[in-house]
């Protein structure tokens, strides 16, 4: 079965640099979630798309950005960054259906600022 | 506001049974998951439990709801080494567009 895919799966930068993070949901999930997890941290919600609209903001710094595109894939696009920055980043998505509760995560993009 | 806690740490016996347990505050959560997460590795989702039921048997894996006490365990029948990960408790609202709420995970460790 298909899985929520992100690019690139490392990704290593200087400090003040930009990055831009992909993700692309399972087909026919709707809706993207983007999470940050530190070195030895839970997950922590950053922003959530559905229809192309976000639809949720958490803890996402002003330096970063993110959108969906029409065919659901999203970008999350990071400035400045800092050191603290570094980490393992999750996009995940499910459908608006509510017989499908699941939310699946891809395999993550490790951040590393140097 | 919303928070999900969990035992940092649990070490069991290889073939013996792992009880990890969970709890959280916020009373309109709807679904409650269990993620597995390797080493290095992203998360998996093992299994969740809609908040209007008790009990939800899946092979090895036994998920128990106290909704009254908000309070979520995961048992795992005849560890098995390949089970040594982290293991995030995590909640989500009614909304299918929720976020979800992660603890901060349990580190299992399994003995020989």
């Amino acid at each position: 079965a298909a899985g929520v895919i992100q690019s690139p799966r490392h990704l290593i930068k200087e400090k003040r640099e930009t990055a831009t993070l992909k993700c692309y949901p399972i087909p026919r999930h709707d809706t993207v979630y983007w999470y940050q997890q530190g070195p030895g941290q839970d997950p922590q919600f950053l922003i959530s798309f559905y229809e192309k609209m976000q639809s949720d903001k958490g803890s996402i710094p002003d330096r970063f950005s993110a959108q969906q595109f029409s065919d659901y894939h999203s970008e999350l696009n990071m400035s400045s960054l800092e050191l603290g920055d570094s980490a393992l980043y999750f996009c995940a998505s499910n459908s608006r259906d509510p017989r499908r509760n699941e939310q699946f995560f891809g395999p993550g993009t490790r951040l590393t600022v140097l | 506001g919303e928070d999900v806690e969990q035992s940092l740490f649990l070490s069991v016996r290889e073939g013996d049974s792992s009880v990890i347990n969970c709890t959280y505050t916020d009373s309109s959560s709807t679904y409650l998951y269990w993620y597995k997460q390797e080493p290095g590795a992203g998360l998996q989702l093992l299994t969740y439990i809609f908040s209007n039921m008790d009990m939800k048997q899946d092979q090895r894996l036994t998920v128990l709801l106290n909704k009254k006490d908000k309070h979520l365990s995961l048992r795992i029948a005849d560890t098995q080494t390949g089970d040594s990960a982290i293991y995030f408790c995590a909640e989500r609202g009614y909304s299918s567009a929720s976020k979800i709420i992660f603890g901060s995970g349990t580190r299992l460790s399994i003995r020989p």
